[in-house]
Formats: C-alpha cells, sequence, structure tokens
C-alpha cells in the first residue's frame, strides 16, 4: 500500500564504519520521520523533517544525523556504528500534522 | 511531557471470537489525535484506526472500532471476528501539534488461535 521505501532491509557492519540508510517516498509528503525499535519493543523517534532543509531532532537521543535535500528524500547516517547502534531503523511520512504515517519497511542493522 | 500506557503486553484470542487491547494516554493537550497501528512479524507496519480527539463519535473500521474516552485518557481497540491475519504487534499511539510524530505505546502482543 505504502510508497515508501528503505534500503538496505538487513546490514551487518563492523564497528567504526559509517553507514548512510536510504529513506524514499514517492507520495510528496512534506514531513518525514526516522523511527528506532529494539525487537519486541515500541518506537522511539529519533529525527523529523517538516519540509526541504529543516530537520530536528526527537525524543531519542541518537548519534545519527539525517538530511533533506529533496522532499521525497530523507537519509540517515552514522559516522561511526557502534554495537549500540545495534537495531531497526523505521522511516514513515506524512502528508499534514495528525495525518495517518505511512511505514517503510525498515532497516534491521547489526554492528559487530 | 506525552505518555502512552498499554499493560498487556500479550494477549491471545481464539478465531472469529472478539477481542480488546487497552491504551491510556496522559496529556495537557486539548487537540490531539490517536491511532492504532499493527505490525506483523517481519512486515511492514500499517494504520489500523485513527481517532481526533475532539470528535466524539468513536471510529470504526470494519472489524475494528474503538472506545475513546477523553476524560478518562482511554483509547481501546476493539476486534471482532478475529482472524488468523490479525496476529500482529499493536501498538497505541499519540500525535499532537509538535510536527505530527508519534508517542508509542509499549505493545500488545495478539496471537488469534485457531
Amino acid at each position: 500500500e505504502a510508497d515508501i521505501y528503505q534500503t538496505p532491509r538487513y546490514l551487518v557492519i563492523g564497528t567504526g564504519k559509517k553507514i548512510t540508510l536510504e529513506c524514499s517516498q514517492t507520495m510528496g509528503h512534506d514531513k518525514m520521520y526516522w523511527y528506532q525499535q529494539d525487537p519486541g519493543m515500541e518506537l522511539h523517534l529519533i529525527h523529523y523533517s517538516y519540509g526541504v532543509n529543516s530537520t530536528e531532532k526527537g525524543d531519542l537521543s541518537s548519534e545519527s544525523t539525517v538530511s533533506r535535500i529533496r522532499t521525497e528524500h530523507f537519509p540517515l547516517t552514522l559516522e561511526s556504528a557502534r554495537p549500540s547502534h545495534t537495531s531497526q531503523y523505521l522511516c514513515a511520512s506524512s502528508e499534514y500534522q495528525g495525518a495517518k504515517q505511512y511505514f517503510g519497511p525498515g532497516t534491521r542493522l547489526t554492528v559487530t | 511531557a506525552q505518555t502512552v500506557t498499554q499493560s498487556q503486553p500479550e494477549m491471545s484470542v481464539q478465531e472469529a471470537e472478539t477481542v480488546t487491547l487497552s491504551c491510556t494516554y496522559d496529556t495537557s493537550e486539548s487537540n490531539y489525535y490517536l491511532f492504532w497501528y499493527k505490525q506483523p512479524p517481519s512486515r511492514q507496519m500499517i494504520l489500523v484506526i485513527r481517532q481526533e480527539a475532539y470528535k466524539q463519535q468513536n471510529a470504526t473500521e470494519n472489524r475494528f472500532s474503538v472506545n475513546f474516552q477523553k476524560a478518562a485518557k482511554s483509547f481501546s481497540l476493539k476486534i471482532s471476528d478475529s482472524q488468523l491475519g490479525d496476529t500482529a504487534m499493536y501498538f497505541c499511539a499519540f500525535s499532537y501539534n509538535q510536527g505530527g510524530k508519534l508517542i508509542f505505546g509499549q505493545g500488545t502482543e495478539l496471537s488469534v488461535k485457531p
């Protein structure tokens, strides 16, 4: 149903590597979000964006950074991955405040 | 601060029966939105139902309905005629006027048994 994509779906990487998780949506939504979810646990917001060139940190402190140069694209970058970054990362978008959020399939990251 | 609490970590129900999942929230906001999302095993998170706080009428979507009690800050989800495909983790979530970001509860893992 949702036209929101995340790559890669699974990633195993060594400590200290730089990684970028990709998120794209084709719905033209201004609002985009990154959530972090440990297995069987709730989601926590780590970054969000109201539109191009707008990014804000979420409620959960994260060492990752994001950018929003194009409406459809909202990548998340970890400059130096650590085992504590092992988690699932979910990207979402919505048309307006309070609207349904569409979620991507997630990226399951393991840092060894 | 806004919080969402789901007090039932796991529930199970027989196929074709009815089950109710509980959710309470805490906020001082007057205008907000409430959601139930479903996350099937290894599959994408999808919206089940959405409620606008200023609407008194409870939202319904086919077999899914909510009991929204604004004064009690309660937002339970009722699933009627449960189907095997309803097996999933269900998250209650809250959103208000700060960017539309969602605050999630801890989740309830629902198993529908044949």
